[in-house]
């Protein structure tokens, strides 16, 4: 399948910094790309969807000043958490689909820890 | 997206085949069938979609019913490695194409 990664794959940060996460489409173009969260022992929790040249559309609660979301090419977005929180610790994985294809595929996911 | 459920937690001795269940009672017509699984750690993973037929592939078989109100997962031979929660998803081919996951079952695969 299509393979998706993300950069860094883990990063500590202290509060009030900010950290920029990658997700990159290796082998495909991707028109979009979704943002999501998980925290320990929950599901997944869908942040923001990004569509290439476009703002992404985010979900309910979820700010967008806070978290923003660039999708500036065909292979790679990122999302940025600003004047970042201990509350902002959580895991952080895109996944990205090509246009007129039915899968979706996720990258490895990003650890941060805000100290 | 319509909702699905899928019991919390499952056991399966390994080498067994695990057979995973899904109801989605109020799937529209144009709603496909996926399933993804994710380990520990990782970012969740593609296994399988369909739509009304039964699907194979290296991976697993999806078996849907002919009502498409519900669905099984089988894993033919189960390795350790398929420990991980397993999610059941229905969505609209093409259309919006974002996913809500559920809380997916917890399949463990016993030694």
């Amino acid at each position: 399948g299509a393979v998706v990664s993300q950069h860094p794959s883990r990063v500590i940060c202290k509060s009030g910094t900010s950290v920029k996460i990658e997700c990159r489409s290796l082998d495909f173009q991707a028109t979009t790309m979704f943002w999501y969260r998980q925290f320990p022992k929950k599901s997944l929790m869908l942040m923001a969807t990004s569509n290439e040249g476009s703002k992404a559309t985010y979900e309910q609660g979820v700010e967008k000043d806070k978290f923003l979301i660039n999708h500036a090419s065909l292979t790679l977005s990122t999302l940025t958490v600003t004047s970042a929180h201990p509350e902002d610790s959580s895991f952080y994985i895109c996944s990205a689909i090509q246009r007129g294809k039915e899968t979706q595929y996720f990258g490895p996911g990003t650890r941060l820890l805000v100290l | 997206d319509a909702k699905t459920t899928q019991p919390t937690s499952m056991d399966c001795a390994e080498g067994r085949a695990a057979n995973l269940p899904c109801n989605h009672s109020t799937i529209s017509g144009n709603e496909y069938v996926y399933w993804y699984r994710q380990i520990h750690s990782q970012g969740p993973q593609y296994i399988i979609h369909g739509l009304k037929n039964n699907e194979t592939n290296e991976m697993a078989s999806l078996i849907i019913t002919e009502d498409r109100k519900s669905s099984t997962l089988i894993l033919p031979h189960a390795t350790l490695r398929d420990t991980a929660v397993y999610y059941c998803i229905v969505r609209v081919k093409g259309r919006d194409d974002k996913i809500i996951f559920g809380k997916g079952t917890r399949l463990h695969i016993l030694p």
